[in-house]
């Protein structure tokens, strides 16, 4: 059963601060990690889909890094702003079907 | 605007009923998943099917069913309802069969069993 992790599962940050959080997934048999961003009262939105070991990906102060060979990936937000409260998630598959989702980062923004 | 449309938006039932979620995807899309979303769980797969087929199962209950019409809109249907399965329904669509590709998410369905 595939298994996917991610913590803190809260987190608080003041605006300007940077901050970054994990998403842990079994190693053998990867095929895609997934980031996706989640306000309150809306649906997900997808952020990142990467494949490759090492591969990193950026969308303006919000970037991802991905190891497949330890199974993890960080998210990382730069000079956070209030905008960026929302629940992370992440999801990872084994084999080309299948997409888990984990529990979600809570990301708070404090101005 | 994600493009997936979701309906009914809420639905309040009672235990043992049966109801029929529907989505339509994205312009395009030829992939349909369904999600469930449980108080304090995160969004738990239950199944996915590509241009009509099924391609995936995940933990989906006998007592839930879905199948993707020629339109490529999906339904999922629910019956003998049970006060757990309140929750959360998410479609979500894509373009290909495989993982590699975003999904887009409607803004779900919210059942409440009572």
């Amino acid at each position: 059963i595939l298994n996917v992790e991610q913590s803190p599962q809260s987190l608080h940050v003041q605006e300007g601060d940077s901050t970054n959080f994990t998403c842990s997934f079994p190693s053998s048999n990867f095929y895609a990690l997934h980031w996706y961003r989640w306000e309150t009262a809306k649906s997900p939105e997808a952020l990142f889909v990467m494949t490759l070991n090492g591969d990193e990906k950026k969308k303006g102060r919000i970037s991802a890094t991905l190891n497949t060979k330890e199974g993890y990936s960080y998210l990382y937000i730069k000079g956070s702003q209030p905008e960026d409260s929302a629940t992370y998630l992440c999801a990872a598959s084994q084999g080309a079907q299948k997409l888990v989702f984990g529990q979600g980062t809570r990301l708070t923004i404090n101005p | 605007d994600s493009g997936v449309t979701q309906t009914p938006k809420h639905l309040i039932t009672a235990t043992g009923q049966r109801v029929t979620l529907r989505c339509s995807p994205r312009s395009g899309d030829l992939s349909v998943y369904w999600y469930q979303q449980s108080l304090d769980q995160g969004l738990q797969f239950l199944i996915q099917y590509y241009n009509g087929e099924e391609r995936a199962k995940g933990n989906i209950l006998e007592r839930f069913s879905a199948q993707q019409f020629p339109d490529l809109h999906s339904e999922l249907n629910l019956s003998s309802l049970e006060l757990g399965d309140s929750a959360l329904y998410f479609c979500a669509s894509s373009v290909a069969a495989g993982v590699t590709g975003e999904l887009f998410f409607g803004e779900g369905s919210r059942l409440t069993v009572l």
